[in-house]
């Protein structure tokens, strides 16, 4: 069972626009939503993360929008630059991890064109 | 700070051997989770420990274990392999835990079962 799905599975973006990917989840005792940005050859890396109480987050370019009652969240990079281009996971987990530990979707390749 | 460290990072095997992964979490880490990533499946919890404790387990079979030391440096364990276990194995040390503290990932070990 997928609990986390995101979505597109591949992006392409004119440098300077706006990314945006998306995940919804079923799981409602999700309490930690991170985004993770992993280019080839590497491990994940953490971006910036997201906690229920809130329904924004900003770290420089990139933003966490969080809508609770829909159950969804996505990852917005503006000003997108071709350095952005990896591979972005988004992920959920339960207070204590639990069985499933950190949740992740299925990744989108995100690619800037110059 | 040293990131984390994952030795060795490529690995050939056949069907039947057993492999041991190692992981040297970023220093004052405590806990360490393991996850597998495949191109079908994407990123899968395998356990976390924390103190030498295994704190929680994904959905994997026996033949997947692993271990804690007391320095924090952790080992996985695959026994009788199979072609399915054919994957990048990747670490990732926190501080307190992957729902409380950002989760920190090596590089990876890439393990290929012939």
């Amino acid at each position: 069972q997928q609990q986390v799905k995101q979505s597109p599975q591949s992006l392409i973006v004119q440098k300077g626009g706006i990314s945006i990917i998306n995940c919804a989840y079923e799981n409602t005792a999700f309490d930690y939503f991170p985004w993770y940005q992993q280019f080839p050859g590497k491990g994940p890396a953490l971006l910036i993360a997201i906690r229920p109480d809130v329904s924004e987050k900003k770290e420089g370019r990139f933003t966490i929008s969080f809508n609770k009652s829909a159950k969804q969240f996505s990852l917005h990079i503006m000003d997108s630059q071709p350095g952005d281009s990896a591979t972005y996971f988004c992920a959920a987990s339960s207070p204590g991890g639990g069985a499933d530990g950190l949740t992740f979707g299925k990744g989108t390749h995100l690619i800037i064109q110059p | 700070k040293a990131g984390v460290t994952q030795t060795p990072r490529y690995l050939i095997k056949t069907r039947g051997q057993q492999v041991t992964l190692s992981c040297s979490p970023i220093s004052g880490h405590r806990s360490v989770s393991w996850y597998q990533q495949t191109p079908g499946q994407g990123l899968q919890f395998l356990f976390e420990y924390f103190s030498e404790t295994q704190r929680n387990k994904g959905n994997f079979p026996g033949r997947f274990s692993g271990r804690q030391f007391s320095n924090s440096r952790s080992e996985m364990n695959v026994s009788t392999l199979e072609l399915g276990d054919s994957a990048l194995y990747l670490c990732a040390s926190s501080l307190q835990g992957q729902n409380n503290s950002p989760l920190h990932f090596g590089n990876g070990t890439r393990l290929t079962v012939t």
